[in-house]
Formats: structure tokens, C-alpha cells, sequence
């Protein structure tokens, strides 16, 4: 697609419940990030895929958070039993790795909260 | 990756230019000067990026002193929509694997 996309825009979610966010990278990029956004907070990474590379998880904040990439496309950030604190703006973006310059493309971001 | 100090933020009238600086004194030979912004409530969108050389596109220009230790962004007539957090980043082209960290920026008010 022409930007990059993600989805639900808006979640709403009770404490303890599973969540998954979802990513589509813009076509032919093979980097791809997740940070998340608290209120008022500055971006926070979180996971970072690099091709077929193993990810780099390093920005993972507990064992609840998890992220997958399928095909070296789509990803989902699933977070389980959802805590109040989790709630934010998760943003992805790609880039395109040939070019080596770090021109990320973000997308909008999936607003979540956690009651 | 270099270490960047910004003012916390700046206001600029409508139509007049804004100059947001950048301090980068402990920069590599080989880091690049990255800015990004965010307008609210929409994710970090790339401005321009430049290694020693003055750069321009059509969003802004970017001047970088010639010991390099500092940059300056300029929006050349700013406007309202140009309300955002600027951020500065100093970065190695490629960077390996290591994601781009974001400061806390500068937040520009572009006032009417």
C-alpha cells in the first residue's frame, strides 16, 4: 500500500484481557519497528524485525508482550493480560533496508486502552 | 549513537521562519544529522537528514556548522499546521540493527 497501516485505530479493553495489534508494512520494506507512545511520553521502542533475521526484542517491557512477522510482512503485537499501564499509542513503521539511509515510514499508531 | 540536546520548545508566528536548533557536539565522522516530527495525535513522520553539507528538499532546510557539533532546522514560513515536536537525531547510515531513539524534542507552537 502507499503508507503504512495499522489496526484496530482505536481499542478499548478490559485489565487482564489479550489484545493484538496489527501492522502492514509499506510493500518491499523489510524493516520493521513497533514503540509505543504514553501519554504526554516520548517513543518508546519496542521490538525491531529485520528481514529474516531474529528479531531484536530488546524494548520488550515483560514477558507479556510479544510480537510475530509473518512472511516478512504483516505483523501483530499481541499483549497479554492487558494492564492499565499498557495503555498508549503502539506505532509501527518500516523502512526500506537497501537504502541505508533511516528514513522510517510510520503509521498512525493503534490507540489502546486498558480499563 | 550521539547524544542531541534540544530546547524544550518554541513558538513562531504564522508566515515567519522557524529555526529550530540542534546540539550534537560529541558527533561521529560518519553520523548523520536526522529530523523527524510529530504533529499530534499522528505518528513521527521523516523530514530530512544530511552529514555535512546544507541539505534542502521541499519541507525544510538543514544547516549543519562546519565543526558539525551543532544543526539548525528551518521551516522557512512557517504554518499553523506546521505545530508539532521536532525531534533531532544522530545517527550512523544503516545503523546495523539497532533502532533510531527518540529524544524528547522540541515542541513548536506556530502561533497566528
Amino acid at each position: 500500500g502507499a503508507g503504512v497501516s495499522q489496526s484496530p485505530s482505536n481499542k478499548v479493553t478490559e485489565k487482564g484481557k489479550d489484545v493484538e495489534l496489527r501492522c502492514d508494512p509499506i510493500s518491499g520494506h523489510t524493516a520493521l519497528y513497533w514503540y509505543r507512545q504514553s501519554l504526554g511520553q516520548g517513543l518508546e521502542f519496542l521490538i525491531y524485525f529485520q528481514g529474516n533475521s531474529a528479531p531484536d526484542k530488546s524494548g520488550l517491557p515483560s514477558d507479556r508482550f510479544s510480537a510475530e512477522r509473518t512472511g516478512g510482512s504483516v505483523s501483530t503485537l499481541t499483549i497479554q493480560r492487558t494492564q492499565q499501564e499498557d495503555s498508549a499509542v503502539y506505532l509501527c513503521a518500516s523502512r526500506y533496508q537497501s537504502s541505508g539511509a533511516n528514513v522510517l515510514t510510520f503509521g498512525a499508531g493503534s490507540r489502546l486502552t486498558v480499563l | 549513537d550521539a547524544k542531541t540536546t534540544q530546547p524544550p520548545s518554541m513558538d513562531c508566528a504564522e508566515g515567519r521562519a522557524a529555526n529550530l536548533p540542534c546540539n550534537h557536539s560529541t558527533i561521529s565522522g560518519n553520523e548523520y544529522v536526522y529530523w523527524y516530527r510529530q504533529i499530534h495525535s499522528q505518528g513521527p513522520q521523516y523530514i530530512i537528514h544530511g552529514l555535512k553539507n546544507n541539505e534542502t528538499n521541499e519541507m525544510a532546510s538543514l544547516i549543519i556548522t562546519e565543526d558539525r557539533k551543532s544543526s539548525t532546522l528551518i521551516l522557512p514560513h512557517a504554518t499553523l499546521r506546521d505545530t508539532a515536536v521536532y525531534y533531532c537525531i544522530v545517527r550512523v547510515v544503516g545503523g546495523g540493527n539497532t533502532p533510531l531513539v527518540f529524544g524528547k524534542g522540541t515542541r513548536l507552537s506556530v502561533i497566528a
